[in-house]
């Protein structure tokens, strides 16, 4: 259990309104990731984190914002939700010790209609 | 070519048997390896790391051929609670590229 919580766990909305995910951990990681996964594609990389308010995009960034004001908190904003952001959202962090693994937290189901 | 390509499947074995994924990638640069469990609905879990002399952990083994660029997962003696999605991970500069996954069901 690497200390990952994502809230809300499940979200439904509507198109063009607004929407915040939020990632906490509990273990002072200082990498944090948000990505995407769909049926038929690996996960995406959003954006992740390197430290508090340094960020930066990932591969499928369009849409989607963030912020960490706090090393434990790494919010994803969806500005204005269009139905192909519906997904599943989930939060990750790197392992300390000069690794590259990575664990996850629980994702977030979001359906935007 | 994709980044990362795994055989999607699935992978239908019966309790018992020996199943083998491979999976292949483009980054002749990459260094670290992983294979990922997700089970339906939940987010991937680490199975294990790759590592270039390849590992073995009970009844998994992991095999890196960096020439073929590819990484193998053999799972012997299959168990139900095996069934499962097997992500195939690559690193790449500054971050990690999953493949699509691999389907595996055993069945009694």
């Amino acid at each position: 259990d690497a200390g990952i919580t994502q809230s809300p766990r499940h979200k439904v909305t509507e198109t063009g309104t607004p929407v915040t995910l939020r990632c906490h951990q509990t273990e002072n990681h200082r990498y944090m990731y948000w990505y995407r996964q769909d049926p038929g594609h690996g996960l995406r990389l959003i954006h992740y984190s390197y430290g508090v308010k340094d960020t930066d995009k990932g591969e499928v960034s369009d849409g989607y914002s963030v912020s960490r004001s706090k090393t434990e908190d790494f919010l994803l904003t969806l500005e204005s939700a269009t139905s192909s952001q519906t997904s599943v959202y989930f939060c990750a962090i790197k392992a300390s010790g000069g690794t590259d693994t990575q664990y996850f937290g629980p994702g977030t189901r979001l359906t935007v209609l | 070519r994709k980044e990362v390509e795994q055989d999607p499947g699935p992978f239908n074995v019966p309790e018992g048997a020996t199943v083998a994924f491979n999976c292949t990638y483009s980054n002749s640069a990459s260094q670290s390896f992983f294979w990922y469990r997700q089970d339906c609905r939940k987010e991937p879990k680490l199975l294990m790391s790759v590592y270039s002399s390849g590992n073995e952990d009970g009844r998994f083994t992991a095999q890196l051929n960096r020439a073929s660029q590819y990484i193998s997962l053999l799972i012997r003696d299959s168990k139900l609670s095996d069934s499962a999605t097997y992500l195939c991970v690559v690193n790449y500069p500054n971050k990690l590229v999953f493949g699509a996954g691999t389907i595996l069901r055993v069945k009694s």
